[in-house]
């Protein structure tokens, strides 16, 4: 069935540093590869995705690069600030309906 | 512009009562709509998911249920509530194929922290 691996669980950075997260997944029909940002005690929300067709993608400080190939696609947050600081879910359309979201990882920035 | 609009915000519940949580939707029509669960720390686990009145997928067996009474209406239910019930409901809509399409962003609610005691 549809599967989203995501890691690192975790993830602690200095301010100004680089974060890179990454998730695999594994239906090769998959087209569509979005990132949710959750801040604590709300729902999450979209803040960046990538279609099939496409390698890489920048919004100011944020990007998604993605290797169909390998079946991964990773989230790049440069010059980290402390609003960063929440918790990262990559999805999957896992066959359309479905929406299948991978484990999440808790990004610390520390000032 | 669409909403979505879940409530109550936090619930608590003692083990064996029922549970009902609504969830409505506002500015589009035949969206697909899902129910998660997040456990403390923990990552969200698709429970249900609906394309359409009256069809429910369920992704996990337990002792929940969901209904879709109406287009943009979505509730998740319980006979009777266990302490492992306890956790962050969130409920969320997207678009369907032609309206949107596989491209198509998910909106979620605000969340209802469930409390079983």
């Amino acid at each position: 069935g549809e599967n989203v691996e995501q890691h690192p669980s975790t993830l602690s950075v200095q301010e100004g540093d680089s974060a890179v997260i990454k998730c695999t997944y594994s239906d090769s029909a998959s087209n569509y590869f979005p990132w949710y940002k959750q801040e604590l005690g709300k729902g999450p929300q979209l803040i960046i995705d990538i279609r099939s067709n496409v390698g890489e993608k920048k919004d100011q400080r944020i990007a998604v690069t993605l290797n169909k190939t390998a079946k991964h696609f990773s989230l790049h947050i440069t010059e980290t600030q402390p609003e960063d600081s929440a918790v990262y879910f990559c999805a999957d359309h896992g066959g359309y309906n479905k929406l299948i979201f991978g484990a999440g990882t808790r990004l610390a920035v520390h000032p | 512009s669409q909403t979505i609009h879940q409530w109550p915000a936090t619930l608590v519940q003692p083990v064996g009562s029922p549970l009902s949580l609504e969830c409505t939707v506002e500015g589009t029509s035949n969206p697909n709509l899902y129910w998660y669960r997040q456990a403390a720390g923990r990552g969200l686990q698709l429970l249900f998911y609906s394309v359409g009145i009256g069809q429910i997928s369920s992704e996990v067996p337990q002792n929940l249920s969901a209904s879709r009474p109406q287009d943009r209406q979505f509730i998740l239910s319980s006979k009777k509530l266990l302490l492992s019930d306890s956790g962050f409901y969130l409920c969320a809509w997207r678009s369907t194929p032609g309206a949107g399409g596989s491209f198509a962003e998910a909106f979620f609610g605000q969340g209802t922290r469930l409390t079983v005691v």
